[in-house]
This record gives C-alpha cells, structure tokens and sequence, in this order.
C-alpha cells in the first residue's frame, strides 16, 4: 500500500517556540492532505484540510494563525504550531488522499507526531 | 457527514471471533463505510471498506444490512496483537479525510 511518512515522530520544545511537522506522500502524489489533533483517550479530531497550491481550510475553532499549513507540492504538506503553549500539547496526524488507485484504501495515515509542550 | 455510534468498549478472549457493529442512520446513498484500527501512539490503519452486502479481506469481514444504517465488522479468531482502538467512518470519496471519526471502540483481547 502507499505510504505517508510524518516527521518527527515525537518533539519536545519550550513554551513559545515554534514547532514543524512534516507530512509526506513517499510513493503517490497527493492534491489533499489532512491534519488532525487527538488528545489522550479522545478520538482524532479534524484541524484542517491541506490542498496543494492553495490556502488550507480550517474546521471551526482551530486558530490559523496559530496552526499554519504548506502543502507547496504534490507530495509535502507541514504544520506549524507557532508560539507553542503546553495546551498545544497533543498526537498531531496526517493523513494524505489518493487519487486513481482501484482499490478501496484511498486514505493514508502518518504515524502521528507527539509535541509537548514544556 | 453521517454521525457514526460504535460501543466504546469491547473485551474478548484470544482465537474467539469479534463483531463490532456501526450505526449511521444517516448514512447518504453516494457513502461508503470504512473501518480503521490505530495502536496507541500511531495513525489509523485502513482495514476495510465496503458499500453494501458483505466485503471479505484477509484480515476481516463487513456486514452491511440491506438499509445500510449499521455494518459490522468481524474479527476472526483474534489474537492478544489485534487489542486497539477501531473506528468506522462513513463519507464518500469525495469527502475522504473529511469524515468524522467517532469515539471508536477499544477492543481488549485476553489471553
């Protein structure tokens, strides 16, 4: 199956840094990439949705200036939490659509990034 | 997007065959209903997919009723490996990333 690989698995940083995630499609292009947080215990919950060559769209209550999304080609999208604070504290994961495959597997997670937030 | 309800918890014991059942009443004529497993600390992984009757992998099977407002996923003969979260999400291909993932249904396995 295809493969989406996410960096860095986990990180650990100072309150008001900022922090990358990468999120990459190793063998498929992928137009549209997807974000989600998940705290302990509690499902993944949808932030944003990552489109190649445009703005990314955010699901209500996310803050954009706060989690800011690039997805500048067809097989690289990041998330960067900016000024950090220990309630950004979380399981961040990608997840990558693909286009033209036959089967039904069309969705492709990353193994997830734990931040936290000192 | 269809709302999806699944049992927050189920326990079993190793070699017994698991069904978890989905509802999504709501479930529009263009969805299909995909089932993923994730372990704690990783991203979900995809397990099976399926429209309408039933869908058999190597790894499960998914019942889905005639009125498509439930499925089933089944496990057979589980092992202590196959303890993790599962969740059932409903969209069409269109929407895929979008769906919304419920709270899934932990699955114990004891030995």
């Amino acid at each position: 199956g295809a493969v989406v690989s996410q960096h860095p698995s986990w990180v650990i940083c100072k309150s008001g840094t900022s922090v990358k995630i990468e999120c990459r499609s190793l063998d498929f292009q992928a137009t549209t990439m997807f974000w989600y947080r998940q705290f302990p215990k509690q499902s993944l919950m949808l932030m944003a949705t990552s489109n190649e060559g445009s703005k990314a769209t955010y699901e209500q209550g996310v803050e954009k200036d706060k989690f800011l999304i690039n997805h500048a080609s067809l097989t690289l999208s990041t998330l960067t939490v900016t000024s950090a604070h220990p309630e950004d504290s979380s399981f961040y994961i990608c997840s990558a659509r693909a286009l033209g495959r036959t089967t039904n597997e069309k969705l492709f997670f990353g193994s997830g990034t734990q931040l936290s937030v000192l | 997007l269809a709302k999806t309800t699944q049992p927050i918890s189920m326990d079993s014991y190793e070699g017994q065959e698991v069904n978890i059942t989905c509802s999504h009443n709501n479930i529009a004529t263009n969805d299909y209903i995909t089932w993923y497993q994730q372990f704690p600390s990783q991203g979900p992984r995809f397990i099976i997919q399926g429209y309408k009757t039933k869908v058999t992998n190597e790894v499960a099977s998914l019942f889905i009723p005639a009125d498509r407002k439930s499925s089933t996923l089944s496990l057979p003969r589980v092992s202590l490996s196959d303890t993790a979260v599962y969740y059932c999400l409903v969209g069409d291909a269109t929407n895929a990333g979008k769906s919304t993932f419920g709270d899934g249904t932990t699955l114990t396995v004891k030995p």
